[in-house]
């Protein structure tokens, strides 16, 4: 298996502009997360996905974020408009039966934000 | 609420000496404990966890854990450290299912462990 695959890997853009990270989780996984890391505040769980549906947004900084799941293979997140406080790095995690079981998340390799 | 803490933000061991990476952990219930390891550049690894049973947890690239449920702790351990274990190391512990919370992972701040040769 690939593992969990994130693209962009790296991303720079000025400020206002809409950036848009993508996650592919690992194939029969059916919990997703967005992570985001920052040497200030750490590792952050931004929203989490179980079969496709948002169970926990609560991370979610504000309105200016967004995320969506269409399909078991493909989640996105969003910022629009972007600030340079929104520099940091993005992961994306999958595991299976995630919210309820004790499964382990699987990272992606993240995707390095930079806001101009 | 649920929480877990990494008193060190860095420990230094020399190679070939055993390593210890503090954890304690405050949560409501049973507690489910994990370990990951974070590279350089790269997202974390899953090393171990402690869910129910034995005490001493065997992990991956020869790590262990200890829980300790009177200290509340579960600290990460290696007999033997390597250069190549250094790392950033968090802790996690997953919230409960009780009281609207939602079973996600809580990470501590992370801790930074140097293997100097």
């Amino acid at each position: 298996d690939a593992g969990v695959i994130q693209s962009p890997r790296h991303e720079v853009t000025e400020m206002g502009q809409e950036v848009t990270l993508r996650c592919k989780p690992i194939s029969g996984h059916n919990s997703l997360f967005w992570y985001r890391q920052t040497m200030m505040r750490g590792l952050e769980l931004l929203i989490y996905f179980n079969n496709n549906v948002p169970i926990d947004d609560s991370g979610m900084p504000e309105d200016r974020f967004s995320a969506k799941m269409p399909n078991a293979s493909f989640s996105t997140l969003k910022i629009q408009p972007s600030e340079p406080r929104d520099s940091a790095v993005y992961f994306c995690a999958s595991s299976s039966r995630g919210g309820v079981s004790y499964n382990e998340q699987f990272f992606g390799p993240g995707t390095r934000l930079t806001v101009l | 609420a649920q929480s877990v803490a990494q008193p060190e933000d860095q420990v230094n061991v020399a190679e070939g000496n055993p390593l210890t990476v503090k954890c304690t952990y405050s949560v409501s219930g049973n507690p489910y404990l994990f370990w990951y390891v974070q590279y350089p550049n790269r997202g974390l690894q899953f090393l171990l966890k402690y869910i129910t049973g034995d005490n001493l947890v065997k992990g991956s690239y020869g790590f262990e854990a200890e829980f300790n449920k009177s200290q509340t702790s579960f600290h990460l351990k290696k007999p033997s450290a390597l250069v190549s274990d250094s790392a950033l190391y968090f802790c996690a512990v997953r919230d409960s299912m009780i009281s609207g919370n939602t079973g996600k992972l809580i990470f501590g701040q992370g801790t930074t462990l140097q293997v100097k040769p």
